[in-house]
């Protein structure tokens, strides 16, 4: 079983939200960990949203809109991006990731379509 | 943040290549760097990494084979790559401390 799952796919409409998710391992506690979020668009390097590991412990990537936010299902052991007011330029490839062990953990990414 | 890989391209089974990101805008001798890749049409992976202090971490897939290393006096990141695999084809990626930056990649191929 993967470290960090994701969900291979998700569509919304524009003007809505998208819940993005990741869930950890069974026996990782998502608690310990800061999540990082990335975003790819084709052809295109990650660049970097935020990261979430507190409601006190959390930073917005520079230039980062605040439509874009993170936070934690504790009852899910998972890590969400939400994205509120979708537009079409959100539609893009999103990784998450966790330090772990001094290695950097990525999930298999979540393909975003606005439609 | 500005990071511009080079090095990439087609090299056999077996052969070796050496990548290097020159880094810009930023303490780069401050920064912990990394490599992530990226095989075409999937998704991220993370390679190795060097702090500031040059411990160095690498993903069991690339251990005893790829060394990465840092010229400070040259704001450099390199990535030497022996006895490289068909799996070692991908987009290779510097990246900036927690992937706060990163370059636009270089591509590596390995084929006969």
């Amino acid at each position: 079983q993967a470290v960090l799952t994701q969900p291979a796919s998700l569509s919304a409409s524009p003007g809505a939200s998208a819940s993005l998710t990741c869930t950890l391992r069974s026996g990782i506690n998502v608690g310990t960990y800061g999540i990082y979020w990335y975003q790819q668009k084709p052809g295109s390097p990650p660049q970097y949203l935020l990261r979430y590991k507190s409601d006190s412990d959390k930073q917005q990537g520079s230039g980062v809109p605040s439509r874009f936010s993170g936070s934690k299902d504790a009852s899910a052991n998972a890590g969400i991006l939400l994205i509120s007011g979708l537009q079409s330029e959100d539609e893009a490839d999103y990784y998450c990731m966790i330090w772990r062990s001094n290695t950097w953990v990525f999930g298999g990414g979540t393909k975003l379509t606005v439609l | 943040v500005q990071l511009v890989e080079s090095g990439g391209g087609l090299v056999q089974p077996g052969g070796s290549l050496r990548l290097s990101c020159a880094a810009s805008r930023f303490i780069f001798s401050d920064s912990y760097m990394s490599w992530v890749r990226q095989a075409p049409g999937k998704g991220l992976e993370w390679v190795s990494s060097i702090s500031s202090s040059n411990t160095i971490y690498y993903a069991d897939s690339v251990k005893g084979r790829f060394t990465i290393s840092r010229d400070n006096t040259k704001n450099s990141l390199y990535l030497e790559m022996n006895s490289l695999r068909a799996e070692d084809t991908a987009v290779y990626y510097c990246a900036r401390d927690s992937g706060l930056g990163w370059g636009q990649g270089t591509l590596v191929t390995v084929s006969s």
